[in-house]
């Protein structure tokens, strides 16, 4: 079946450090690429997507690019602020035989310290 | 619009009781689903629904019964509370065209954190 593997954690960064939370996928076909950010006490919302190879998705800062060859989808960002700490979901959504049966994976806890 | 809505935020339970988590969406998603999130376990997938009237298993569905009935609707339902469906629960739907394409994104409900004694 399809699954995803991503970054354990959690990562502790100072305040302006570089960020880097890998994800690697196995799944059918050529699903679109999401992650997903959970804020304390709040549900999941979408960060940034990628819905073909070597698209690049960007959200407030953050960076993420579609690697096909690698099936790879690693989350950046330059500079990291407090309000940046949160739980980090990578997920890919493919179709096909796969349809509805979504993988998240377990999630990074990011920790920034002023 | 309100988007994904549960109810209710908090539930505690004994065990052996009944309960109903309810989930509802205002944006005519054809792609409703729930989750469960326990701690170090990310989220995994309990039932999902393509349709009303159409729902499948997931990854954890054992305990769990749902039903669709309308588009708007997707309740949670379990027959028979046990210390291990402790966990916070998620619903979340989306726009999904056809099968053979990749999924869009997903809007999730701010949750249910659920006890059982």
């Amino acid at each position: 079946g399809d699954s995803v593997t991503q970054m354990e954690g959690p990562v502790t960064l100072s305040e302006e450090a570089f960020l880097t939370i890998n994800c690697t996928y196995t799944a059918t076909g050529y699903p679109s690429l999401f992650w997903y950010v959970q804020y304390p006490g709040e549900g999941l919302q979408l960060l940034l997507k990628a819905t073909k190879a070597d698209d690049k998705g960007s959200n407030k800062g953050f960076e993420a690019t579609y690697r096909k060859e690698t099936t790879s989808f690693h989350l950046e960002k330059g500079s990291v602020q407090v309000s940046d700490s949160a739980v980090y979901f990578c997920a890919p959504s493919p179709g096909g035989t796969s349809y509805g049966k979504l993988t998240f994976g377990q999630g990074t806890i990011l920790t920034v310290h002023p | 619009n309100a988007g994904v809505t549960q109810t209710p935020k908090f539930q505690v339970l004994k065990t052996g009781q009944s309960m109903t988590l309810q989930c509802a969406q205002d944006m005519n998603h054809e792609y409703m689903s729930w989750y469960r999130q326990d701690p170090g376990m990310g989220l995994r997938l309990i039932h999902y629904s393509v349709g009303a009237g159409i729902t499948d298993q997931g990854e954890v569905p054992n305990g769990y019964n749902v039903s669709r009935s309308t588009t708007e609707d997707f309740p949670l339902r379990l027959l028979s509370a046990a210390p291990s469906q402790t966990s916070v629960y998620f619903c979340a739907s989306s726009y999904w065209a056809r099968p053979e394409l990749p999924g869009d994104e997903q809007f999730f409900g701010p949750g249910t954190r659920l006890t059982v004694l």
